[in-house]
């Protein structure tokens, strides 16, 4: 069964700064995709950014990039010049490329961003 | 274009109750489903559907019933709510070709359920 890991409960980041947060995921899945979600206080699940598995090249979306480690089955996201709002819970899931597609999630980073 | 709409935002049942949590979606999407979220849990699939009149279970299906009888609406029913069930629901939805690409899931707003 595929399972997706975020070993960090939370994290802080000063604003301006660059943090990464981490996700580890296990398939036997070679067509897959992945995804980071963002949770704001408001509860809506937004799309941050998303990693088809067959492109080498690693998703960039304006201050987000992942960094797609595929043979080590990890995919980090990198928040450049960190702003207050990007403060959330933010989760990795995962989905597999066949004709179900149903979403797996990771357990959430809480991301503090310090004034 | 009101993408994926929850109703209600928030209820409160006693032990034994049942409801419908409402679920649409205005872009004409083949795929839909509910998650719930609990503390420290993340997101758990309940029940998913592929298009009207498919439906199948997810990880955590038991306690609930879905139907799907139009491609816009997708109910999710509590048939007899227990405090278990205390949780925050979503609703999602996403273009969907089989054998096709995954595409990107939209969610609902959500809907926040205690069970006394």
């Amino acid at each position: 069964a595929q399972t997706v890991t975020q070993s960090q409960p939370e994290m802080s980041v000063q604003e301006a700064e660059t943090v990464t947060l981490s996700c580890t995921y296990d398939t036997s899945e070679s067509d897959y995709y992945l995804f980071w979600y963002k949770q704001p206080p408001s509860r809506q699940m937004i799309l941050v950014i998303r990693q088809e598995a067959y492109k080498q090249q690693n998703a960039t979306e304006n201050r987000f990039s992942v960094n797609f480690q595929k043979a080590a089955k990890s995919f980090s996201l990198k928040i450049s010049d960190s702003q207050l709002g990007d403060a959330a819970m933010y989760f990795c899931a995962y989905r597999y490329g066949g004709s179900q597609g149903n979403l797996i999630f990771g357990k959430g980073t809480k991301l503090s961003v310090k004034p | 274009n009101a993408g994926v709409t929850q109703t209600p935002k928030f209820q409160v049942l006693k032990t034994g109750q049942s409801m419908t949590l409402q679920c649409a979606q205005d872009m004409n999407h083949e795929y839909m489903s509910w998650y719930r979220q609990d503390p420290g849990m993340g997101l758990r699939l309940i029940h998913y559907s592929v298009g009207a009149g498919i439906t199948d279970q997810g990880e955590v299906p038991n306690g609930y019933n879905v139907s799907r009888s139009t491609t816009e609406d997708f109910p999710l029913r509590l048939l007899s709510a227990a405090p278990s069930q205390t949780s925050v629901y979503f609703c999602a939805s996403s273009a969907f070709e089989r054998g096709g690409p995954a595409d990107t899931q939209y969610f609902g707003p959500g809907t926040r359920l205690t069970v006394l």
